[in-house]
């Protein structure tokens, strides 16, 4: 079955530091977006690709960045982590305008 | 710019009772429209869909839900709850570029 895959599912890291989440989703889809979770803050959009070479700026891309070199990956890197990147992190995929399938999600963890 | 409401971040019913999630959004067009469940600990999870078709869009775990154009509601029910219904509900709305406007989220608490 295709699936949408995070890694790691948890990380600690300390401030300063460059962290990369992994996203890899065998949908062969060619939309995938980046998420963060925060409590009082719903789903935010960090980044997004609609296909191989192709990144955009979400709401609140600021410290992040990510690249697509093939369309089953988007690694998310933190370039310098700071406490308030403290959350949960969500790669999410989908084709055209239907439903975004999401992975199970990454807490990071900023000291 | 389009948005989505859902009312209420907390809504508590008794098990067996009736679940009513309410969500209205904004858009010129006729959108497609989502609704998601989160678990604890968990990522989102499709419940259901209306991409134009049925205006009353049945899901999984005895969820549904009805379009309504006039009103632009998409409201999320299930006759009878249970215990395992609790969890977050988003709801969403697609956009031209394929992204998706999602709602703050519910909170469904089931008292037994």
């Amino acid at each position: 079955d295709a699936e949408i895959t995070q890694s790691p599912r948890h990380k600690i890291t300390e401030t300063g530091r460059q962290v990369t989440l992994a996203c890899h989703q065998t949908w062969n889809h060619n939309n995938m977006f980046w998420y963060r979770q925060d409590l009082g803050h719903g789903l935010r959009l960090i980044h997004y690709s609609y296909g191989v070479q192709d990144t955009n700026k979400g709401e609140v891309s600021d410290g992040y960045s990510v690249s697509r070199s093939n369309t089953e990956d988007l690694p998310l890197t933190l370039e310098s982590a700071a406490s308030s990147q403290t959350s949960v992190y969500f790669c999410a995929s989908s084709e055209g305008y239907n439903e975004q399938f999401f992975g199970p999600g990454t807490r990071l963890t900023v000291l | 710019a389009q948005s989505v409401t859902q009312l209420g971040s907390h809504v508590s019913v008794s098990e067996g009772a009736l679940v009513l999630l309410r969500c209205n959004y904004s858009s010129s067009v006729p959108p497609y429209l989502f609704w998601y469940v989160q678990y604890p600990n968990q990522g989102l999870q499709l419940l259901l869909k209306y991409t134009s078709a049925a205006t009353l869009v049945k899901g999984i775990n005895g969820f549904e839900a009805e379009f309504k154009k006039s009103e632009t509601s998409f409201h999320l029910t299930k006759p009878s709850a249970h215990m395992s219904d609790a969890a977050e509900y988003f709801c969403a709305v697609s956009h031209s570029n394929y992204q998706l406007i999602w709602g703050a989220g519910t909170k469904l608490i089931i008292k037994p």
